[in-house]
């Protein structure tokens, strides 16, 4: 296991089209995070799952987010009808959770760039 | 929801010299505190992490220490050498309950 990988590198989209983001976590992980990260800023929270369930979304995550962990190993992370305001990287980032954190390992995130 | 501001966001040293990087944070239950480095074009790694039953901790070169009182930790990185040079990020959660709250980030620059 070579750690958390995501899926693809690099997106460059049209706005308003639809995109969709793979995250494969260290595989004995339970808990998933998704992350946002713009440009000189720190990674700010979207949304994670403990196995197959989402536990919490940002409420500042827009209804045009959707993500889902349907087996509670890889994980997608969908936008809908894409604008500008999106372009960032998107990071996934696993840890196993027992009564503590442990420590989370991110991925190397996914730079989207909407045209 | 919780809030961690981080400081400086930028800070230049020289080599040889020590750094320090101050967060605050919002939410008193929080008691999980983790420092991530992140050199350009790479993911965040974890480097030290401190949980709220220990005033200080240290691991080599870095520490780090927090006041549960005040709320806030700070990173500490001495005899700083120019592979330091990267943005530092802290964090704070509720251990096992809620994710990880980042700050803003630090861009710490170590000239030779």
């Amino acid at each position: 296991d070579t750690g958390v990988s995501q899926d693809p590198r690099h997106k460059i989209t049209k706005r308003g089209q639809n995109v969709t983001f793979r995250c494969d976590p260290i595989s004995e992980h339970n808990r998933l995070y998704w992350y946002r990260q713009t440009l000189g800023q720190g990674p700010e929270f979207l949304t994670y799952f403990q196995n197959e369930a989402q536990l919490e979304k940002s409420r500042l995550l827009s209804d045009r987010f959707s993500a889902e962990r349907p087996k509670g190993s890889f994980s997608t992370l969908e936008i809908q009808r894409t604008e500008q305001g999106d372009s960032a990287m998107y990071l996934c980032a696993s840890s196993l959770k027992t009564y503590v954190d442990t420590e989370a390992f991110f991925g190397q995130g996914t730079r989207l760039t909407v045209v | 929801g919780e809030n961690v501001e981080q400081h400086p966001s930028t800070l230049s040293v020289q080599e040889g010299d020590s750094a320090v990087i101050k967060c605050t944070y919002s939410d008193s239950a929080s008691n999980y505190f983790p420092w991530y480095k992140q050199e350009l074009g790479k993911r965040p790694q974890l480097i030290i992490d401190i949980r709220s039953n220990v005033g200080e901790k240290k691991d080599q070169r870095i520490a780090v220490t927090l006041n549960k009182t005040a709320k806030h930790f700070s990173l500490h990185i001495t005899e700083t050498q120019p592979e330091d040079s990267a943005v530092y990020f802290c964090a704070a959660s509720i251990s096992g309950n809620t994710p990880l709250v980042f700050g803003k980030g630090t861009r710490l620059s170590v000239i030779a």
